[in-house]
């Protein structure tokens, strides 16, 4: 069965300090790869995504991600957080031909940054 | 811009209960997702529906699951008899497409409490 692990449960950074979190899933085929974030109070929003193509992506806010096929990985970085980047972070993948929408999850990644 | 939304964002309810949780996804798209997380525990689907019909379910969504399109834009989560092994967020989500381009965009989450 396809599955997603985020190696850090809590994560405590100063603002301007550089963050990478880890995401890596077990799928020997074809995936779609996503990270989500979600601040206190709101709903989950996408920050990026990869389909196919340059392995490196752009998010919003700063953040990227890169795809390691070889490491089954997909880490997020920012090169410099921010007190407002405090949320939680999700890394999900759809995997498989039949790829109808279902997203699997990370158990998410609690960012606190300290002003 | 749009969004999901979902009411009620919190709802407490006696072991036994019926629980009815309400989404009203994008006007323009045509999937529709319940996911939940357990408190400290991963966001995990529960079924996925695309033309009045479920088109997938995982093996949490059991016969006290039901979903529903009553009209023209609400998508409910039904619980028949509730358990207290289902407090948990509630996210609805929805998307214009399926497969490789399907980005879900997800709601704020309904929080059920089972006492």
């Amino acid at each position: 069965a396809q599955s997603v692990s985020q190696h850090n449960h809590h994560v405590i950074l100063s603002e301007a300090a550089s963050l990478e979190l880890g995401c890596n899933y077990s799928y020997g085929g074809t995936v779609n790869l996503f990270w989500y974030v979600q601040y206190p109070g709101q709903h989950l929003q996408l920050l990026l995504k990869y389909f196919s193509g340059d392995p490196l992506v752009k998010g919003i806010k700063g953040f990227e991600a890169e795809f390691i096929k070889s490491k089954f990985s997909f880490n997020l970085r920012k090169p410099s957080v921010q007190w407002s980047d405090t949320a939680e972070y999700f890394c999900a993948v759809k995997a498989g031909r039949n790829q109808g929408g279902k997203l699997i999850f990370g158990q998410g990644t609690e960012l606190s940054v300290k002003p | 811009e749009p969004e999901v939304t979902q009411t009620p964002s919190h709802q407490v309810t006696q072991m036994g209960q019926e629980v009815i949780l309400r989404c009203v996804p994008i006007s323009n798209h045509l999937y529709f997702y319940w996911y939940r997380q357990i408190l400290g525990q991963k966001v995990e689907f529960l079924v996925s529906f695309y033309n009045n019909e479920i088109s997938e379910k995982s093996e949490i969504f059991d016969d006290q699951f039901s979903v529903e399109r009553p009209d023209g834009s609400n998508f409910t989560l039904k619980i028949r008899s509730t358990k207290l092994e289902d407090s948990a967020m509630y996210f609805c989500a929805s998307s214009r497409l399926a497969g490789r381009n399907g980005e879900l965009f997800f709601g704020e989450g309904s929080r059920l409490t089972v006492l």
